[in-house]
């Protein structure tokens, strides 16, 4: 069964300080996604990684994919107030989607 | 072009009651999947259409069904509400290039059952 792992589930930190989310899957997987969730919010993509190897950035936030070692990581950097949200992997194989609990994150001044 | 939508935003029902959810996905998107999302946790997958097809379920009753249209828009239902139905229910489109391709999600509908 395919099961997605995050951690930490609540993430505290200081502005300008860097930071990195994990997300273990348990089967091999055809892609991961990241995605970010605003209270009360619907989601909004943030990366899709699809090889081993794979590493994406936006602005502050970088995703990386390690398929061996059934891996991402999302890695804040220099983090600001506007970060400060809720961060889901989520993980396709064949017809199904899985996501991870989610890290509450909050960066505070 | 227009992004996901669904309808209605908020809902009430009480045990026992059928409710239908709406969601028109994005302009040439052909596929919509489905997501229960209880407070504080992570969404749960539902179900996906893909072409008018079911494409894929998660573990969810047979009294959670679906249907997708020829103008790609779907529809969720639920017979038989239980409590533990309250949550926010989500969808999401993809691109043609195929099932679970990058997936713009909709606002969702809050579904409370008293």
């Amino acid at each position: 069964e395919l099961k997605v792992e995050q951690n930490p589930l609540f993430l505290s930190m200081q502005e300008g300080k860097n930071y990195t989310i994990y997300c273990n899957y348990s089967t091999t997987s055809d892609r991961l996604y990241w995605y970010r969730q605003d209270p009360g919010k619907s989601l909004e993509s943030l990366f899709v990684l699809l090889s081993n190897g794979a590493v994406k950035q936006e602005g502050r936030l970088m995703a990386s994919l390690d398929t061996k070692a059934r891996l991402s990581t999302l890695h804040i950097t220099a983090a600001v107030h506007d970060l400060s949200a809720t961060y889901f992997c989520a993980v396709v194989r064949n017809n199904d989607m899985r996501f991870g609990a989610g890290t509450r994150l909050t960066v505070k001044p | 072009e227009t992004g996901v939508t669904q309808s209605p935003t908020h809902l009430i029902k009480t045990r026992g009651q059928q409710v239908t959810l709406r969601c028109s996905s994005q302009s040439g998107h052909n596929t919509v999947s489905w997501y229960q999302q209880a407070l504080g946790q992570g969404p749960q997958f539902i179900f996906q259409y893909y072409r008018e097809e079911e494409n894929g379920r998660g573990n969810f009753p047979p009294r959670f069904s679906g249907l997708q249209f020829p103008n790609y828009s779907s529809e969720l239902n639920v017979n038989a509400l239980e409590l533990d139905d309250s949550a926010l229910y989500l969808c999401a489109s993809s691109l043609p290039a195929g099932p679970f391709n990058e997936q713009f999600f909709g606002p969702g509908t809050r579904l409370t059952v008293l």
